[in-house]
């Protein structure tokens, strides 16, 4: 079982739907990231948190941390918002100082 | 405001080529990441670096190696590339676990090399 679970592993939405995006892990965390790859690879760190919630413009990232459960909701979404999006999570008792472990992603595609 | 640069976007080499990738950062961080992507694996720590001449394996070191002779950058090295080699190399890098100011920090990438071996 991996240890960082993000679904859907797919999704397309029309432009202007609001839109959420699960990420559940199985170990102690001390931070959970958000990241955003585009086409041609290059990623972006969106939301780095580790309590309650963070918004950034139409973005909003929260996480629970007893229910060791993080969700990416995307309000009025737009075509640019194309994207792969990862979860990442830093743990408490990782082997590699400073690693993260990553879920495989969500493919969102939003059309015109 | 470009934080993590790598030397080429796009590369095709022959099997059994020497390969270097390079990544450089202007942060002044002392962590230093080399990942692979590949469809339906998601990303995977190849090498990681907390220091200058430092490095730790990852999950997937085989038939790679690293260098670090400056703060700044960080070198993946094919010794002899395969096909099953090919991929999307991502780079990232971040400050120290406990910084003193802070346990946690954030991770910033490059915008990845794809990597065709032939």
């Amino acid at each position: 079982k991996n240890e960082v679970e993000q679904s859907p592993q797919n999704l397309t939405a029309q432009e202007g739907e609001f839109i959420t995006i699960n990420c559940s892990y199985s170990v102690g965390i001390s931070a959970l990231h958000w990241l955003q790859q585009h086409p041609g690879g290059g990623i972006v760190s969106l939301f780095m948190l580790s309590s309650g919630k963070k918004k950034h413009g139409r973005l909003i990232a929260t996480i629970n941390i007893q229910e060791k459960h993080s969700s990416l909701h995307i309000t009025a979404s737009h075509p640019r918002d194309s994207a792969v999006y990862i979860c990442a999570v830093k743990t408490v008792n990782g082997g590699s100082q400073g690693n993260l472990i990553f879920g495989k992603g969500t493919k969102l595609s939003v059309k015109p | 405001d470009v934080k993590v640069t790598q030397s080429s976007r796009y590369l095709v080499k022959r099997t059994g080529e020497k390969v270097f990738l390079e990544c450089v950062q202007d942060m002044d961080h002392e962590n230093m990441f080399w990942y692979r992507q590949d469809p339906g694996l998601g990303l995977r720590l190849i090498y990681f670096s907390y220091d200058v001449k430092m490095k730790e394996k990852g999950d997937i070191p085989e038939g790679y190696s690293v260098s670090r002779e400056k703060k700044e950058r960080f070198s993946l090295i094919l010794e002899s590339a395969s096909t099953n080699q090919t991929s999307m190399y991502l780079c990232a890098s971040s400050a120290p676990w406990v910084t003193g100011r802070s346990m946690n920090t954030e991770a910033f990438f490059g915008q990845g090399t794809r990597l065709t071996v032939v």
